[in-house]
């Protein structure tokens, strides 16, 4: 089954700072990968996706993500962090199961970014 | 473009009654939408894929005949819960793939916050 693991709960960083926010998956067959970005009490935004290509995959504001297939990990990172991006971040692997491509999502990443 | 709205935003509603949420793809046709629930910070569990003009495809566990959905036009699909509960109280996002594209390409709606009492 396919699955999406984000370890850490809540990431802290200072303003300025780089950011990286962490995601490992387990698929079958070659991965779509996906971030999102959640606001409280919105509906998901899109960031960034991986289908095929080059393993760094530049995004919405300015984000980014690392494609890893050997550690099979699929890090999103920024290289200086604003107060604006504390928000809920979701990493997410298409399931093609069903036919449906539906997608998996992981349990979210807590992102604060202190002034 | 690719914007997906949400109706009601909030809803509050009594335990025993039904209540409709509506997503709509405001500027693209969608052919497959989908519902998601997520309970307060936790993730997204997918709850149903409908495409148009045919019946939705729960997951399991999810009550089809307590979670209705209905997709009956390439811009517009309902979800209602019947007889709500306590427990059903939670958050529904509505996520919508463009006709034509591939469906793990989903655009999101911002989400309706139901609240059983």
């Amino acid at each position: 089954a396919q699955s999406v693991a984000q370890p850490e709960d809540q990431v802290n960083v200072a303003e300025g700072n780089p950011l990286t926010v962490k995601c490992t998956y387990s698929v079958s067959g070659n991965p779509y990968l996906f971030w999102y970005v959640q606001y409280p009490n919105r509906g998901l935004q899109f960031l960034l996706k991986y289908i095929t290509g080059d393993n760094l995959v530049k995004g919405s504001y300015g984000f980014e993500a690392e494609f890893n297939k050997s550690q099979t990990s699929f890090h999103l990172k920024k290289p200086s962090a604003l107060v604006s991006d504390s928000a809920l971040y979701f990493c997410a692997v298409r399931d093609p199961s069903g036919g449906y491509n539906k997608l998996i999502f992981g349990a979210g990443t807590r992102l604060a970014v202190h002034p | 473009g690719a914007v997906v709205s949400q109706h009601p935003s909030w809803v509050i509603c009594k335990s025993g009654t039904s209540v409709k949420i509506e997503c709509r793809s405001l500027d693209f046709q969608a052919t497959t939408m989908f519902w998601y629930r997520q309970f307060p910070k936790q993730s997204l569990m997918l709850m149903a894929t409908s495409n148009e003009g045919s019946k939705a495809t729960y997951e399991q566990g999810v009550e089809k005949d307590k979670f209705l959905i209905n997709h009956a036009s390439l811009t517009l699909s309902t979800l209602t819960v019947t007889s709500a509960h306590p427990e059903d109280s939670s958050f529904y996002i509505c996520s919508a793939a463009i006709s034509g594209r591939a469906a793990y390409e989903q655009y999101f709606g911002p989400g309706t916050r139901l609240t059983v009492t």
